[in-house]
């Protein structure tokens, strides 16, 4: 596609509730990352694939949080059981290579996240 | 490990006036930089970098050069229009070799009054 997409673009859940916020990367991009930004803060990571593994989840917060990427393409990022304290915007980004710094990443829109 | 602070917003601006945005960084190693900004209703985009020391990255008018003895990475424009409302973001890489993520700074909004 024209860029990264993530679906849904707002989610509502009740708390407790399981949710799965889905990423499609630009086509090709090795790299893909999961970034947490709350109300007035900056993206946060949380974890990054290069391809289909998961090299770094280190920022991810609980052992309710889990991201795949079985096919190195689409990413799912999963909250299980989700608390007030999930709620946030969840940013996907993809770069067409691993390389430092010197590579872009490429935003999507968010899945605004509000837990009820 | 790796953080980044900018400076408090909102910063308001008349259209044609001379912009800083401030940035300071602590990190291990010699991290690249960056400025992304963020656009009302759009994603995240690139708006320069800067990979070594004395870089000096530009785009759209806007500099920051890469100043490793203030450690700082101060974002600037010389005349500002009203276009360039939006909510800035000063970033380091995350760690040395693969592109491992980046450490934001809060942010900073900008408004541009006509």
């Amino acid at each position: 596609g024209a860029g990264v997409s993530q679906s849904p673009r707002y989610k509502v859940a009740k708390r407790g509730q399981d949710v799965a916020l889905r990423c499609d990367p630009i086509s090709g991009h090795v790299s893909l990352f999961w970034y947490q930004q709350a109300l007035g803060q900056g993206p946060e990571f949380l974890t990054y694939f290069q391809n289909e593994a998961q090299l770094d989840k280190s920022g991810l917060p609980s052992d309710r949080f889990f991201a795949e990427r079985p096919e190195g393409s689409v990413s799912t990022l999963k909250i299980q059981r989700t608390q007030q304290e999930d709620s946030a915007v969840y940013l996907c980004a993809s770069s067409q290579q691993f390389g430092g710094g010197n590579t872009e990443a490429f935003f999507g829109q968010g899945t605004r996240l509000t837990v009820v | 490990g790796n953080s980044v602070t900018q400076m408090e917003g909102p910063v308001t601006l008349s259209e044609e006036a001379f912009l800083t945005i401030n940035c300071t960084y602590t990190a291990t190693g010699y991290p690249s930089l960056f400025w992304y900004v963020q656009y009302p209703g759009e994603g995240l985009q690139l708006l320069l970098k800067a990979t070594k020391a004395d870089d000096k990255g530009s785009n759209k008018g806007f500099e920051a050069t890469y100043r490793k003895e203030t450690t700082s990475f101060h974002l600037e424009k010389g005349s500002v229009q009203v276009s360039d409302s939006a909510v800035y973001f000063c970033a380091l890489s995350r760690g040395g070799g693969g592109a491992d993520g980046l450490t934001f700074g809060k942010g900073t909004h900008l408004i541009i009054q006509p």
